[in-house]
């Protein structure tokens, strides 16, 4: 079985510039998660998409991150403009119903470097 | 809202040797528990995870881990490490928010073995 899919694996960009992430969950899979991680701290929650609906975005920056899952399966998010506290991994998880019993399978993540 | 806490940020252990990392957890109502791994390059990988019933928890590569509610911990013990359990380890809660299984993330626990 395919894992959680994610591009690109590292991105360099220069504050104020715009990124994107990529993300293609297991198939099959009803629940996306976008998580932040930082050096040094364990993963934080950005957004949860049920299919293509947001069930929790409420640690996502809106001024600056926005992301979207059209039809249901893959995802995007973005963050524009970049700021240097932006410097991280991105991860991606699915789960396949979002039910608290659900395991999350995580992607291996981006790492996003803001000089 | 739900924490998690784990208080040692670096751990060393010779090869053959026991492990116990320790985890310390806040939250209201009957926690969801879980470990992750997380390998250099890597997204997290799921240990085990406590719901409910029997408090020593059984997972993959000879990890167990036991929920004391009285003392709000969740550790991971393994009786005999080896060289490749080298990675950093992170405890989460589970919460339910709106449908969906939020995890609270550790810090994390970074574990070296001498071989």
């Amino acid at each position: 079985e395919a894992g959680v899919a994610q591009s690109p694996r590292y991105k360099i960009i220069e504050k104020r510039q715009s990124v994107a992430f990529w993300c293609n969950p297991i198939s099959g899979h009803a629940t996306l998660y976008w998580y932040q991680q930082i050096l040094g701290q364990g993963p934080k929650l950005l957004i949860q998409f049920q299919n293509n609906g947001v069930v929790d975005d409420s640690q996502l920056p809106k001024d600056r991150f926005s992301a979207e899952r059209l039809k249901g399966v893959d995802s995007t998010l973005k963050i524009q403009p970049a700021k240097l506290e932006d410097s991280a991994v991105y991860l991606c998880a699915s789960s396949l119903a979002g039910t608290s019993t659900d395991t999350q399978y995580f992607g291996p993540g981006t790492r996003l470097t803001v000089l | 809202a739900q924490s998690v806490t784990q208080p040692d940020i670096h751990i060393t252990v010779s090869e053959g040797a026991s492990l116990e990392l320790r985890c310390n957890y806040s939250y209201g109502a009957t926690p969801y528990l879980f470990w992750y791994v997380q390998s250099p390059g890597q997204g997290l990988q799921l240990l085990l995870k406590y719901f409910s019933g029997d408090t020593l928890v059984q997972g993959i590569k000879g990890f167990e881990a036991e929920f004391k509610r009285s003392q709000s911990s969740f550790n991971l013990r393994k009786p005999s490490v080896h060289w490749s359990d080298a990675a950093e380890y992170f405890c989460a809660v589970g919460a339910v928010t709106g449908g969906g299984n939020k995890l609270t993330f550790g810090t994390g626990t970074q574990l070296k073995v001498e071989l």
